[in-house]
């Protein structure tokens, strides 16, 4: 079964530094993978969805990357602001999508 | 409204209730998936339905029974719970069931079992 894992599972920085969250899986037979947001007691909002054939993509200040090969995938977050501050969650999609335990992003102003 | 929509937001019911939990898709999409988001866990997949039909039941306890009774909306209906079902439920749907398709969420129904 896919097992993905998040580090670290929690994170606090001083607001304007760039910051990169980590994400790995065990089984790198994958259609895609997806970073999501999760506010405290909302659903989860996508932010970006990076195919199994490419490495890398961009929205904004973020940016994800993906070494399938490797089971890794990194999420950038350039100049982070206070607005950032919510649980990022990753999850793979195989036959269904498997989610990590998300890691909690505090950015103090 | 747009989106995904879920009722009711909070719920707090004791073990010998029956309640339902309702998912509303305004997207247009044919597929449709409940969610439970335990403290300290992933998310795990409950249920999954494709053009009203389930697809995919991860051996959810029978206490949970899914209704999808057409492809925009989807209930979860509650029975004799238990404390550990606590969590967050979360509803979500994409266009097609499959692996490539990217799912849009609900805000989620917290529930609390008493």
């Amino acid at each position: 079964k896919q097992e993905v894992t998040q580090i670290p599972a929690a994170l606090s920085v001083p607001e304007g530094e760039n910051l990169v969250l980590n994400c790995s899986f065990t089984d790198s037979a994958i259609y895609n993978l997806q970073w999501f947001r999760q506010d405290p007691g909302k659903g989860l909002t996508s932010l970006l969805l990076i195919q199994s054939s490419q490495r890398e993509q961009t929205s904004g200040r973020l940016n994800a990357s993906l070494d399938k090969s490797s089971g890794r995938s990194t999420l950038y977050i350039a100049a982070s602001q206070p607005g950032d501050s919510a649980t990022y969650l990753c999850a793979v999609s195989g036959n269904q999508f498997y989610f990590g335990t998300g890691t909690s992003l505090t950015v103090i102003p | 409204e747009t989106g995904v929509t879920q009722t009711p937001r909070h719920l707090v019911m004791g073990m010998t209730n029956k309640k339902s939990l309702k998912c509303e898709q305004h997207l247009g999409h044919n597929a449709m998936y409940w969610y439970k988001q335990s403290a300290k866990k992933p998310l795990e997949l409950m249920f999954v339905y494709s053009l009203e039909e389930r697809v995919e039941n991860n051996s959810v306890p029978s206490r949970f029974s899914p209704e999808c009774p057409n492809s925009s909306h989807l209930f979860l209906h509650l029975h004799t719970l238990q404390p550990e079902d606590s969590a967050l439920y979360l509803c979500a749907s994409s266009q097609n069931q499959g692996a490539p398709e990217t799912q849009y969420f609900g805000p989620g129904t917290r529930l609390l079992v008493l």
